[in-house]
């Protein structure tokens, strides 16, 4: 069975402290790893697609990364505004479906 | 820009009713979801759709229906609603190209 699992569940970091959320899986044909940004009370936001290892993706001050196990979103120098849920998810199978994992609620503070 | 709509942010309804939570999208994807999202529970897929007319079963589908009748709109219905359906009802989209899915921004849901 498909499993993503993200850690740590929570992380609270002083603005400009840099840090990294880890999301690894375990899957047999990987067709797409996801990183999302959620909003309390809102919907997940899309940030980023990953396909291959070795495959990096850059957004401001986000860098998502891929090996053959995990993936890693790097968040360098954060502000408050960062504070967010962010979601992981992979794409397996013939039919597409998402796997998420539970989320890594991240708190900056000023 | 991808734009998912759901027709209510915040609903209210009594355990027995009927509910109907309607989502839309503007970006011509032939694909659609429906996901429950619950603390520590993460999101689950309800029901998904490839096409109109078309729908399949996602991880837990009972207690849910669904009706696809345009390629740019997805129903939910619960046919009679239970507090256990209380939850936040998230809906998305993508194409028939991409697996990247779009979210709109939720109806949460309370079941008195």
């Amino acid at each position: 069975e498909d499993q993503v699992t993200q850690s740590p569940e929570a992380l609270r970091l002083q603005e400009g402290e840099s840090s990294s959320l880890n999301c690894s899986y375990t899957v047999s044909g990987l067709r797409g790893l996801f990183w999302y940004r959620q909003d309390p009370g809102k919907g997940p936001e899309f940030l980023f697609t990953l396909y291959s290892a070795g495959e990096e993706k850059e957004k401001e001050r986000l860098k998502a990364t891929l090996t053959k196990k995990e993936s890693f979103l790097h968040i360098t120098a954060p502000k408050p505004e960062d504070s967010a849920t962010y979601l992981c998810a992979i794409v397996t199978g013939a039919n597409s479906k998402l796997t998420f994992g539970k989320g890594i609620t991240l708190s900056v503070r000023p | 820009d991808v734009k998912v709509t759901q027709s209510s942010r915040y609903l209210v309804k009594r355990t027995g009713e009927k509910v109907f939570l309607e989502c839309v999208q503007d970006m011509d994807h032939e694909n659609m979801f429906w996901y429950r999202q619950d603390p520590g529970l993460g999101l689950r897929l309800i029901y998904f759709s490839y096409d109109v007319k078309m729908k399949e079963k996602g991880d837990i589908p009972e207690g849910y229906s669904v009706s696809r009748e345009k390629k740019e709109r997805f129903s939910l219905i619960l046919e009679s609603a239970s507090t256990n359906q209380t939850s936040m009802y998230l809906c998305a989209s993508r194409s028939g190209v991409d697996y990247e899915q779009y979210f709109g921004p939720g109806t949460r849901l309370t079941v008195t």
